[in-house]
């Protein structure tokens, strides 16, 4: 079975700070790995994904994400952190034969950027 | 470019009324369409996804059920609502392309008194 683990509830950061919200997959083969954003009342939009190639991918607003084969994980980063970053953010893999079918999202890690 | 719209931003029912949340897609033809709840600011509950016309998949067995009667058109309803059925419902659309992200709508504010 698909899972996603986002091992952190709450990341705290200084303003200006680097960020980085963790994130590992546990998926058969080679998925297809997602990072959203989510601000109060609002539905997630789309920061980045990895297909293939590069392992650091950049992405919407200055995220950039790091992935990892040998150990299954895909990070979240941002070299310096505003207070409008804070927000909640979810972690998401999908098969690449899963024609289809459904995403598998990540609990969520809520970020507080702090002034 | 495409858009998804949600629609009502926000609803407030009785137990035991009936529920109608309705989904549109625009600028794309087939998508994938999904219908999530997400409880208490967190984890995204899968509930419904449909990959064509009349074509439904549910992921949980509750007193809702999903309806898609036209390409674009995807409905959440309910007979009767349980106050467990309060939260944050969330559209989403996809291509059938599995590289390519979902893309979410607004969502309904769902309350259940």
């Amino acid at each position: 079975a698909q899972s996603v683990a986002q091992p952190e509830d709450q990341v705290n950061v200084a303003e200006g700070n680097p960020l980085t919200v963790k994130c590992t997959y546990s998926v058969s083969g080679n998925p297809y790995l997602f990072w959203y954003v989510q601000y109060p009342n609002r539905g997630l939009q789309f920061l980045l994904k990895y297909i293939t190639g590069d392992n650091l991918v950049k992405g919407s607003y200055g995220f950039e994400a790091e992935f990892n084969k040998s150990q299954t994980s895909f990070h979240l980063k941002k070299p310096s952190a505003l207070v409008s970053d804070s927000a909640l953010y979810f972690c998401a893999v999908r098969h690449r034969d899963n024609y289809g079918q459904n995403f598998v999202f990540g609990p969520g890690t809520r970020l507080s950027v702090l002034p | 470019s495409q858009t998804i719209h949600q629609w009502p931003a926000t609803l407030v029912q009785p137990v035991g009324s009936p529920l109608s949340l309705e989904c549109t897609v625009e600028g794309t033809s087939n998508p994938n369409l999904y219908w999530y709840r997400q409880a208490a600011g967190r984890g995204l509950q899968l509930l419904f996804y449909s990959v064509g016309i009349g074509q439904i998949s549910s992921e949980v067995p509750q007193n809702l059920s999903a309806s898609r009667p036209q390409d674009r058109q995807f409905i959440l309803s309910s007979k009767k609502l349980l106050l467990s059925d309060s939260g944050f419902y969330l559209c989403a659309w996809s291509t059938g392309i599995s590289n390519q992200p979902q893309h979410f709508g607004d969502g309904t504010r769902l309350s259940i008194l």
